[in-house]
């Protein structure tokens, strides 16, 4: 069973561009969970969507969104980038249908650096 | 709100020596509580997971019990390996898929 997959590996961008970051999930699993790995402030929830539809959301600027697809795949898009949205974003997939204690599989990530 | 508090690494230790790093955590409701680990270059892989009180998660020779009274879920192992040289993440879960986690806690075994 193919794994979660992360497009692009890698990304450099300058401040004020926008990016979208691409996640597939693993076949079968309905939610996506995006999360910011940094440094400084560690693992972040962003948000988490399922059947398309966003489900719950972390703390964040409403300069990052999202979106999910009939598909389950899902896109994360960052506009305005500042210098601090250097970080490596993760995504994760489950079936999204079991609760709190349900496992989630994460992707390799996304490295994007704002120069 | 939710919080999970592991403590500060790294942490270095020799083979076949014993593991344990702490996870206390706090939160509104009741928890799932999860030991993720990440290996250099790539993402999170669950290492085991407890999903009530008193339930011990176990894989790989790893185990971490859910202590409700304590607010607790500390990692151990009796003999680590080389192999077992990564960053490990305590987390909690209360909603769908909403996970918080700790900083992270950096281990480094020597042969």
């Amino acid at each position: 069973k193919a794994g979660v997959t992360q497009t692009p590996r890698y990304l450099i961008k300058t401040r004020g561009q926008q990016v979208t970051l691409s996640c597939s999930p693993i076949s079968g699993h309905r939610s996506v969970s995006w999360y910011q790995q940094t440094p400084g402030q560690g693992l972040q929830f962003l948000f988490e969507y399922f059947s398309e539809t966003q489900r719950n959301k972390g703390n964040f600027p409403g300069r990052f969104s999202g979106r999910q697809f009939s598909n389950s795949r899902s896109e994360m898009n960052v506009s305005t980038l500042e210098l601090g949205d250097s970080a490596l974003y993760l995504c994760a997939s489950s079936f999204g249908t079991s609760g709190p204690q349900e496992t989630q599989y994460f992707g390799p990530g996304t490295r994007l650096l704002v120069l | 709100g939710n919080s999970v508090t592991q403590m500060e690494g790294p942490v270095t230790l020799s083979e076949e020596a014993f593991l344990t790093i702490n996870c206390t955590y706090t939160a509104t409701g009741y928890p799932s509580l999860f030991w993720y680990v990440q290996y250099p270059g790539e993402g999170l892989q669950l290492l085991l997971k407890a999903t009530k009180a008193d339930d011990k998660g176990s894989n790989k020779g790893f185990e971490a019990t859910y202590r409700k009274e304590t607010t607790s879920f500390h990692l151990e192992k009796g003999s680590v390996q080389v192999s077992d040289s990564a960053v490990y993440f305590c987390a909690l879960s209360e909603s769908y898929q909403k996970v918080t986690f700790g900083t992270g806690t950096k281990l480094q075994v020597i042969p």
